[in-house]
């Protein structure tokens, strides 16, 4: 596509209740981008994917947090057992690979209740 | 491990004023250096990047950034600022040994007429 894509723009979830964010990448795209952005923050960085695999994944908070990349192209984060302080803009970029710009979706706001 | 400071949280100019946004990083060899723009509720865009070369770069809508070696900065400019310029803008830098793009906390550029 011409530009990252990420859906739902807007996720409301009950405490406790899992979740995936989806995150469809420039076409050709190697590299994929998870950051976490709270209100009046800098994007934090989750995890990033090289190909299919996890190339860095120590900015995922804890072992409820889990991102996958099966081919390469769309990738999906998933989240078990939501908190409320999960409560956040997911963002996701992609780039055509390593240094190269990253360039972002808009990024899908989660309301945990 | 690298870092980024914005030492200014919020910086308020004139419209038709210069602006200069500082940013330091931290990074033991040269870094790959950027500047984005989000704008409220948008995604982030990337405004220019710094890779190697011509340590002044030119970006998108008017902006430019240049590189200091001797002093750890990266500090966005621009000579005449406009109301659409009213945004946050982060600083960010890409550590090449563990790919991950690392972005400062932010400044917010506010434009009174």
């Amino acid at each position: 596509g011409a530009g990252v894509s990420q859906t739902p723009s807007n996720k409301v979830t009950e405490k406790g209740k899992y979740v995936e964010l989806r995150c469809d990448p420039i076409s050709g795209h190697t590299a994929l981008y998870w950051y976490r952005q709270s209100l009046g923050q800098g994007p934090e960085f989750l995890i990033y994917f090289q190909g299919t695999g996890a190339a860095d994944d120590s900015g995922l908070p804890n072992d409820r947090f889990f991102a996958v990349r099966p081919e390469g192209s769309v990738s999906t984060l998933k989240i078990q057992r939501t908190e409320r302080g999960d409560s956040a803009v997911y963002l996701c970029a992609s780039s055509s690979g390593q240094g190269a710009a990253a360039f972002f979706g808009q990024g899908t706001r989660l309301t945990v209740v | 491990a690298q870092s980024v400071t914005q030492p200014d949280i919020h910086i308020t100019v004139s419209e038709g004023a210069s602006l200069e946004l500082r940013c330091n990083y931290s990074y033991g060899a040269t870094p790959y250096l950027f500047w984005y723009v989000q704008s409220p509720g948008q995604g982030l865009q990337l405004l220019l990047k710094y890779f190697s070369g011509d340590t002044l770069v030119q970006g998108i809508k008017g902006f430019e950034a240049e590189f200091k070696r001797s002093q750890s900065s990266f500090n966005l400019r621009k000579p005449s600022v406009h109301w659409s310029d009213a945004a946050e803008y982060f600083c960010a830098v890409y550590g090449g040994a563990t790919n991950k793009l690392i972005f400062g906390t932010g400044t917010l550029l506010a434009v009174q007429p």
